[in-house]
């Protein structure tokens, strides 16, 4: 199983609603990763934990919240977001390190921020 | 300047060619890199990765080279098929950090 789960798929919010995304993996996975991407950009690093705990930041605002509840979920809680916010929103996971740090990729929540 | 640059942007080729895309990077401080594969509105396929002591990885009809020495990364696809039509993009990955190209879309004609 090399899936990486991710909800909603779509997700509409108004600048002033709190919502989350979520992503699961089962593939025993200790590192988890938060993109966003822009339409016809590549994705951009947001977040990396290592082991359950937040190793990169990449300067993201506050009104984004990650959070890694154990080792197979990871939570992006959003409060507060801009239109400019409005992306594809993509989780990934990995091994750490080593000969299997491939990265597999969840289809992504794809937010619209009005 | 960009970090990780692909080339061409966009390719258009008739079914059954054999290609190369490239990727080219300038901080030659490497871990990994790694090719995917993204179709429209979804996620990222993961279609190769070559670790930073190995010189290339092959899966079927792909074949990805790595010369660190000069920054770059080639994904070769033989024999062309429309079902490869897709963006690729490549990935740099070094202290737990990856990234990425803007990426090629290819399109195969049948």
């Amino acid at each position: 199983d090399t899936e990486v789960t991710q909800t909603p798929k779509h997700l509409v919010m108004g600048m002033t609603n709190k919502k989350s995304l979520k992503c699961e993996q089962h593939m025993g996975h200790r590192a988890m990763y938060w993109y966003k991407q822009k339409a016809k950009k590549p994705p951009e690093l947001m977040f990396v934990y290592s082991y359950e705990k937040l190793s990169i930041n990449e300067s993201v605002p506050s009104r984004f919240s990650p959070e890694c509840p154990n080792s197979s979920l990871l939570n992006l809680h959003l409060h507060a977001l801009q239109p400019e916010d409005s992306a594809l929103y993509l989780c990934a996971s990995s091994h750490p390190a080593g000969a299997k740090n491939i990265q597999y990729f969840g289809a992504g929540t794809r937010l619209s921020v009005l | 300047k960009q970090e990780v640059t692909q080339i061409p942007a966009a390719l258009s080729v008739p079914e059954g060619e054999n290609l190369v895309l490239n990727c080219s990077f300038t901080d030659s401080a490497i871990y990994n890199l790694q090719w995917f594969r993204q179709d429209p509105g979804k996620g990222l396929t993961s279609l190769l990765l070559i670790q930073s002591s190995q010189r290339e990885q092959t899966s079927g009809r792909l074949n990805a080279s790595l010369d660190k020495s000069s920054g770059r990364s080639t994904l070769y696809i033989a024999a062309s098929q429309p079902g490869d039509s897709a963006t690729y993009l490549c990935a740099k990955t070094n202290a737990g950090k990856s990234t990425f190209g803007d990426g090629t879309t290819l399109t195969v004609k049948p």
